[in-house]
């Protein structure tokens, strides 16, 4: 079984100050671990992802997440928010199935990120 | 050029009607997806397929029957549909742990 935890529905930051989104996740293999965006009537894009390689992930947008096995951490943080920052973001924990395709993505409930002028 | 298409984008439709979404992925992947996201933003698995086989199940009502005419499609066929069932659905399409969506298809029952 697998779950994940966004330890906080709503974030809200200024203008160029870092940023900082938390997650925990429960699993009882080795997971991967994803952190996708939604801006608001959009589809979902994917931020970055851990495959249990390098612990330190690099995204698109600035966008960083650490993976600590010891914690059961994976949160996201960029150093400098943007006003286009502003959108629901969310933690993803996977798997793969014995058909090799992701067996099923478990959700967070998602971070809305407010971002002040 | 769209991975992930699904269509249409909008549906507005009455109760107790029955409606289709459609989806197509073009990165030759093995296994799709249809994601419900509530009211509360919230995303949950409702069926999976890798090759044409349906893996994942989850406790969704039996209105809702996925099809897959091929492995580039998914769809999603509604019976006698709810007020509940408003929503908007999401496709996806993974080959490994990454999984690749669609725009999503905003249900509104009246």
């Amino acid at each position: 079984a697998q779950s994940v935890t966004q330890l906080d529905s709503h974030v809200s930051v200024s203008e160029g100050t870092p940023v900082l989104l938390r997650c925990n996740y429960s699993s009882s293999y080795s997971p991967s671990l994803f952190w996708y965006v939604q801006h608001p009537n959009k589809g979902l894009q994917l931020l970055l992802k851990y495959t249990s390689a390098a612990t330190l992930v690099k995204g698109i947008n600035g966008f960083e997440a650490e993976f600590k096995k010891s914690e059961t951490s994976f949160h996201l943080t960029k150093p400098s928010a943007h006003m286009s920052d502003a959108a629901e973001y969310f933690c993803v924990v996977s798997r793969l199935s014995s058909g090799g395709g992701a067996d099923g993505l478990t959700f967070g409930k998602g971070t809305h990120l407010i971002i002040q002028p | 050029d769209t991975a992930v298409s699904q269509t249409p984008k909008y549906l507005v439709t009455q109760m107790g009607n029955d409606k289709s979404i459609k989806c197509e992925q073009n990165l030759g992947h093995d296994t799709m997806y249809w994601y419900k996201q509530d009211s509360k933003k919230f995303l949950k698995i409702m069926f999976s397929y890798n090759n044409k086989e349906l893996i994942i199940n989850e406790t969704v009502p039996n209105r809702f029957s996925p099809k897959s005419p091929d492995k580039a499609h998914l769809n999603l066929h509604i019976n006698s549909l709810e007020l509940g069932d408003s929503a908007v659905y999401f496709c996806a399409s993974s080959q490994e742990f990454e999984a690749f969506f669609g725009q999503g298809t905003r249900l509104t029952v009246v």
